[in-house]
């Protein structure tokens, strides 16, 4: 049950294109298709952007998209606005468990 | 609307007890297994515990199990986690979420747990 590892920041300006990448074992995100990204606004809950690794719930622009390679999962964020100047947190399912990566925070310069 | 109301947290002396509460509506509750988040003050998120639909199956954080029991009345749409021997280190915010097509939505508010003499 060890943390799942992301950057602490990331950084980019208005129309670019970032990535946050979460690496964690075979044992979650190497052994499962159910990683999930969450965005997090200051003082508010979390909420979903991606899950099943790749999929975008209704009402997710489509400036978001996820993918998975071996044990890392990442998280594309196209077109930045200022509105996604937020935190974000992966999470992966590991069969009796739940692992969420520490978080990267995420500064629309 | 799916509506999720977390209740229950407050200052507690180290090695003390509290139950927490989630109140569910606008969903078939029983139909959904559930989780409790906790994120500490400045710090990431936790996953703490889940529970099955019918309660039957649970699962526990490393740092919890043995201390922390989760549970729920599916008949009163609410989802509980009664927290005994609590440490400085479970202070933090509490959330409820439904897990739907693994994953976690909605989330509530949360609430704040303050372990503290």
């Amino acid at each position: 049950q060890s943390a799942l590892t992301q950057p602490r920041s990331v950084s980019g300006s208005p129309g670019q294109s970032v990535t946050i990448s979460c690496t964690g074992t075979s044992s979650d995100v190497g052994g499962y298709n159910s990683v999930s990204w969450y965005q997090q606004h200051p003082g508010k809950a979390p909420k979903v952007r991606i899950y099943d690794v790749s999929k975008r719930p209704s009402g997710v622009p489509d400036r978001f998209s996820g993918s998975k390679s071996g044990n890392t999962a990442s998280l594309t964020i196209s077109g930045l606005q200022a509105e996604d100047e937020a935190d974000y947190y992966c999470c992966s399912y590991g069969g009796t468990y739940w692992v969420f990566g520490g978080g990267t925070k995420l500064t629309v310069l | 609307e799916v509506q999720l109301l977390e209740s229950g947290g407050g200052l507690v002396q180290p090695g003390g007890s509290l139950r927490l509460s989630c109140a569910a509506s606008g969903f078939t509750f029983s139909s959904y297994a559930m989780i409790w988040v906790r994120q500490a003050p400045g710090k990431g998120l936790e996953w703490v515990s889940s529970i099955s639909g019918s309660g039957g199956i649970t699962y526990y954080a490393d740092s919890v199990r043995g201390r922390f029991a989760i549970s729920r009345a599916n008949a009163k749409n609410t989802l509980y986690m009664q927290m005994n021997s609590l440490r400085a280190e479970d202070t933090a915010l509490y959330y409820c979420a439904r897990i739907t097509v693994a994953t976690f939505d909605p989330w509530g508010l949360g609430t704040l747990v303050t372990v503290s003499s």
